[in-house]
């Protein structure tokens, strides 16, 4: 089975860039899997940031962007704040109704 | 304001049932196809379901076909997920979260309804 993979925890310095990454055990992630962007902090139901890999939800600061970076999903945030800290979920639609959550990243901002 | 409020969690035994509930306000629910999520204590999200908006389809994991059954009443703007049988694994917050139109993605989540199952 397919597992979609994140990096476990990232840290970036207040009012610095970080780009965190969705990939694929198995293949590369592209467009066709419309990757999507959450944001969860403890206590919270996640938010959605970012669809179709590079579309930003109503209200969400134009310091998050998503692309394609090579064979996986990212997600950039750029001069990040400290209520960044948070974790991040990437989800990939595998095609015939089914979607995959990867691990999630935790975001530390120090 | 568009609202997903969850109900139904609990403790409960190994090999039984439970039922969850989602109301829907805020927006036309009958246009929206609709997920469940979940979240084992201190672990990541897990895809668990997707129902279309009109029921014509519905998709499962793996880790739940069989046991669980997504389904909705459009007249009473309700998402419901029946589950049976019952693990010490699907232990999990269990969110219902709104297919944003024409994408796949998930833009409108519920706080979440927790599901215990122990012995």
């Amino acid at each position: 089975q397919t597992v979609v993979t994140q990096e476990p925890s990232f840290s970036v310095s207040p009012g610095g860039t970080v780009t965190l990454t969705c990939g694929l055990s198995s293949g590369s992630v592209s467009n066709t899997y419309y990757p999507s962007w959450y944001q969860q902090t403890p206590g919270q139901a996640p938010r959605m940031l970012i669809y179709s890999t590079n579309t930003r939800s109503s209200g969400v600061p134009d310091r998050f962007s998503g692309s394609i970076l090579g064979n996986k999903a990212a997600l950039t945030i750029t001069g990040a704040q400290a209520d960044d800290e948070s974790d991040y979920y990437c989800a990939l639609y595998m095609g015939s109704g089914i979607w995959v959550f990867g691990g999630g990243t935790k975001l530390t901002v120090l | 304001q568009m609202q997903l409020v969850e109900s139904g969690g609990g403790v409960v035994q190994p090999g039984t049932s439970l039922r969850l509930s989602c109301a829907a306000s805020g927006f036309t629910f009958s246009t929206f196809g609709m997920h469940w999520v979940r979240q084992a204590p201190g672990k990541g999200l897990e895809w668990v379901a997707v129902i279309w908006s009109d029921a014509s389809n519905k998709y499962y994991a793996d880790s739940v076909k069989g046991r669980f059954t997504i389904s909705r009443d459009n007249s009473k703007n309700t998402l419901y997920l029946q589950m049976n049988s019952l693990r010490v694994e699907d232990t999990a917050m269990y969110y219902c979260a709104r297919r944003l139109t024409g994408q796949s993605a998930f833009d409108i989540w519920g706080q979440g309804t927790m599901v215990t199952v122990s012995s």
